[in-house]
């Protein structure tokens, strides 16, 4: 397996707390990625970077921001969690090749419920 | 923004039949990657489709890439119990922005 891990792996907080989710990866890869996965959506992607410093948003991005101050960490926060944010967060690396999309390895997934 | 559906939803299947699951984007992909997550598990790599009217077998699997690369297919021949689990296309809206279908459900009845 590819060596992502994701922390924590599950928390319970309560709406209007702060959660911070955090990715860290050994492989060097360039993409990171933050999906999150509900019934009858599949996964969303929420954010992902393409490089230190540099991210750009996904299809679900409202009430979320990241940051990736390292190659090895990207970190998912919510401001002020709310229960529409309860969900399985997944975190996934890629490098792509020349000339096409990348493999994305995800890591084991956090499990976040916002009472 | 790029929307990838997938139908159907849920299939169940008696061991031994046989599955398929079709993915349609509405736009054009540059490719298509399939992934599959066991229950409880996160979503695992299984192919990646680059050419108009790509066919790729992986055993008992057998994946299209549609000629307008707008749609695909995973077909799997005599399921069994192992192969339990969603299946998720997912097409790459430019700069590796990667999007996910919703995803096929597999369940197989021994």
């Amino acid at each position: 397996d590819a060596g992502i891990t994701q922390s924590p792996r599950h928390k319970v907080t309560e709406t209007g707390t702060p959660v911070t989710l955090r990715c860290h990866q050994t492989e060097n890869h360039r993409y990171m990625y933050w999906y999150r996965q509900d019934p009858g959506h599949g996964l969303r992607l929420i954010h992902y970077s393409y490089g230190v410093k540099d991210t750009d948003k996904g299809e679900v991005s409202d009430g979320y921001s990241v940051s990736r101050s390292k190659t090895e960490d990207f970190l998912l926060t919510l401001e002020s969690a709310t229960s529409s944010q309860t969900s399985v967060y997944f975190c996934a690396i890629s490098e792509p090749g020349l000339a096409e999309t990348g493999e994305l390895f995800f890591g084991e997934g956090s499990r976040l419920t916002v009472l | 923004g790029q929307q990838v559906m997938q139908i159907p939803q849920y299939q169940h299947v008696q061991e031994g039949e046989d599955f398929t699951t079709y993915c349609n984007s509405s736009t054009t992909l540059s490719n298509i990657q399939w992934y599959k997550q066991r229950p409880g598990g996160h979503p695992v790599f299984l192919i990646q489709l680059v050419k108009s009217g790509e066919v790729k077998k992986q055993k008992r699997l057998t994946f299209q890439f549609g000629e307008a690369k707008k749609n695909s297919s995973l077909h799997i021949t005599a399921t069994q119990t192992t192969d339990v689990g969603t299946y998720f296309c997912a097409g790459e809206g430019g700069y590796q922005k990667v999007t996910f279908g919703t995803g096929t459900k597999l369940q197989v009845i021994p």
